[in-house]
């Protein structure tokens, strides 16, 4: 089992519509996530990290964590064009601060 | 506040060659990031230090990759000899520590070297 698991996609929604990308996680004593978005050919820039059960919202940005059930999702509400990139779920465990990343969702925004 | 700088931008090299990176973190941040991105994958982290002691190398090829922050600066990360299969992008992050327990730290990225082994 990966430690990080997201749908690859391409996820596609029109421009307007809310955006749900979800990510699983293996290891239970997970201390922190993170989602970070990267556009083709550059690299991943932080958007939400989130560290408590429940919602964090940031502007059109919504993370939600359920520890229990081990998954992290960021809702991106009133999609625009310019959202088109590949998300990644990362994940802070261990005394040392490992960070591992899932390969990333790719979204697509629909003019 | 400076981000992480990472040089060179771009290489290209032959099969068998050696090939070095270097990145300097932000400034104040222990703990630096050396991932591989292979093109349509997820970062692959290669090797993590605090300060310059080593805490995670289990997916560094070590036969042929390594790496050093001398001083708790500055890092470079080398491969020797290099192999097609290393074609990717290598990405340097840094983040400060946690304190009293809490690792709400964040990993931010400088801007990659993308290799290309031929």
């Amino acid at each position: 089992q990966k430690e990080v698991e997201q749908n690859s996609g391409p996820l596609s929604v029109p421009e307007g519509a809310i955006a749900s990308l979800n990510c699983t996680y293996s290891d239970r004593v997970s201390q922190s996530f993170f989602w970070y978005r990267q556009y083709s050919g550059k690299s991943p820039e932080l958007i939400m990290s989130i560290y408590s059960n429940g919602d964090k919202e940031d502007g059109r940005f919504t993370a939600q964590l359920n520890k229990a059930s081990q998954y992290v999702s960021l809702l991106i509400r009133d999609s625009q064009p310019s959202d088109s990139a590949t998300y990644l779920c990362a994940i802070l465990s261990g005394g040392y601060q490992k960070v591992t990343f899932g390969t990333g969702t790719k979204l697509q925004v629909i003019p | 506040e400076a981000g992480v700088a990472q040089s060179p931008r771009y290489k290209i090299i032959e099969k068998r060659q050696s090939v070095a990176f270097w990145c300097n973190p932000i400034s104040g941040h222990a703990t630096l990031y050396w991932y591989q991105q292979i093109l349509g994958q997820g970062p692959k982290l290669l090797i993590q230090f605090q300060n310059n002691g080593v805490v995670d190398d289990s997916q560094l090829p070590k036969d042929r990759f390594s790496a050093e922050r001398l001083k708790g600066v500055d890092s470079t990360l080398k491969i020797q000899p290099a192999k097609l299969e290393d074609s990717a992008v290598y990405l340097c992050a840094s983040s400060r520590t946690g304190t009293g327990g809490r690792w709400n730290t964040e990993a931010f990225f400088g801007q990659g070297t993308r290799l290309t082994v031929v």
